[in-house]
Parts: structure tokens; C-alpha cells; sequence
């Protein structure tokens, strides 16, 4: 059974705090890694998929790397704002793409203090 | 990207009733899946949808319980059957589009509680 760990599970920071947090999945089998961004009562929202070992994606403030050999991968708000408030998703696709199946780790909330 | 919607947002509904969610897709896709979230736990997939044939459903999912349409490339339903309140949980929809099967879209999803 693949198991995709997220840590810290909350987080609370300050507005233009830093901030970065860990998904852990098992480095075999590994298809691509996906980052979502979920606010309450929305849809949630594609941040990133990322495929290669060594992937650094960017969007805005935030960004991605991924360690496919060591099974990580980790996602940096750079000077949080309020509006980053949210529920931070990653989920692995392993094996064959054709099943589009994604397995979800239980998310790393967010909450940014003005 | 695709624009997911679903229907109804929330409910909230009896023990040993059945409830149905629809799910539209703005643009044909090649496959729609059926998650659901229960309180403190991982999104987890119920079901592959599939167009014009049974779906396809994972380990701990039956099609009893879970009864799943695809009439066409953009529409899908969920049923909920028997209810009980571990039923209680967020269910969503998504979908890949064509041609990017690396993107997996969302709906905003319907918020489930059963008494």
C-alpha cells in the first residue's frame, strides 16, 4: 500500500514569514507528484506536477523541489500573505499514468496571521 | 483547464436514505474519478468513471454502496446509498483533461452529513 506522509500537519505563521513544509512518499514506483492548494468550500487548486528527480517549479510566491530517489518533496511560501491561508495537498501518481489514480497525504493547513 | 461543477454543494440527510451528486465538466475528458474526504483524514478514491461501462472501483469501495454513471465524456453522477452517518464526508469530483493527463482538475465538491 503506497503511503504519502505530510508534514507539519498546521502551521501558523505571521504575515511575510517564510515558510515551507515536507510530502514523503516511497521513492519506487514513482509516476509524478502533484501540489494542490484547497480553500474551504473551492475547488482545490493545481500548484504544480512535477515528474523529474531534481524538478524546481515556481509560481508567484511559491515554490516546489523533488527528490525522487529519497521520496521528498517540499513547497516554500516566500513572505506569506493572509490570502495563502489555505490547506496544502500533494499527491503521488505511481506506476503506469494511464490509471490517473492519485494517492493524497492528509495536507498541511496554513494559516497566516496578519 | 477544465471548470468542474457539482451539485449540491451540501446536504445534510437521514440515516438508511440515498443521495445522488452530480458532477459537470465544461470540455470533454478522457477520465473522471469519484474521491472523498472523510473528517481528518486523506482525499481517497472511491472510483474510476468510466464512459458507457461499469466503473471501477477500489479496494473497500462496492458498486452497491456506491452506484456510479458516466453517460458521457462531461457528466457523472455519485450515489451515496443506505447512509449512515460515516457517510458523513466531502465528496468530490475530477477529471483529466484530453491530451494532459498529467492535470487532474477538481470540483469545488459536496460537503455530506448524515444524522
Amino acid at each position: 500500500i503506497l503511503n504519502v506522509e505530510q508534514s507539519p500537519q498546521s502551521l501558523h505563521v505571521q504575515e511575510g514569514d517564510s515558510t515551507n513544509f515536507t510530502c514523503s512518499f516511497p521513492s519506487s514506483n514513482f509516476y509524478a507528484l502533484h501540489w494542490y492548494r484547497w480553500e474551504t468550500a473551492k475547488s482545490p487548486e493545481a500548484l504544480f506536477v512535477m515528474t523529474l528527480n531534481g524538478d524546481e517549479k515556481k509560481k508567484g510566491r511559491i515554490s516546489a523541489t523533488l527528490n525522487t530517489k529519497e521520496g521528498y518533496s517540499y513547497l516554500y511560501i516566500k513572505g506569506s500573505q493572509p490570502e495563502d491561508s489555505a490547506t496544502y495537498l500533494c499527491a503521488l501518481r505511481g506506476g503506469s499514468s494511464n490509471t490517473g489514480k492519485l494517492i493524497f497525504g492528509q495536507g498541511t493547513t496554513l494559516q497566516v496571521k496578519p | 483547464s477544465a471548470v468542474i461543477s457539482q451539485k449540491p454543494s451540501r446536504d445534510i440527510c437521514q440515516r438508511g436514505t440515498s443521495l445522488t451528486i452530480q458532477c459537470q465538466v465544461d470540455s470533454q475528458v478522457t477520465m473522471m474519478f469519484w474521491y472523498r474526504q472523510q473528517p481528518g483524514q486523506s482525499l481517497t478514491l472511491i472510483a474510476t468513471a468510466n464512459q458507457g461501462s461499469e466503473a471501477t472501483y477500489e479496494s473497500g469501495f462496492v458498486i452497491d454502496k456506491f452506484p456510479i454513471s458516466r453517460p458521457n465524456l462531461t457528466f457523472s453522477t455519485l450515489t451515496v446509498s443506505n447512509m449512515s452517518p460515516e457517510d458523513s464526508s466531502i465528496y468530490l469530483c475530477s477529471a483529466t483533461a484530453e491530451r494532459k493527463h498529467n492535470e487532474q482538475f477538481f470540483g469545488p465538491g459536496t460537503r455530506l452529513t448524515v444524522l
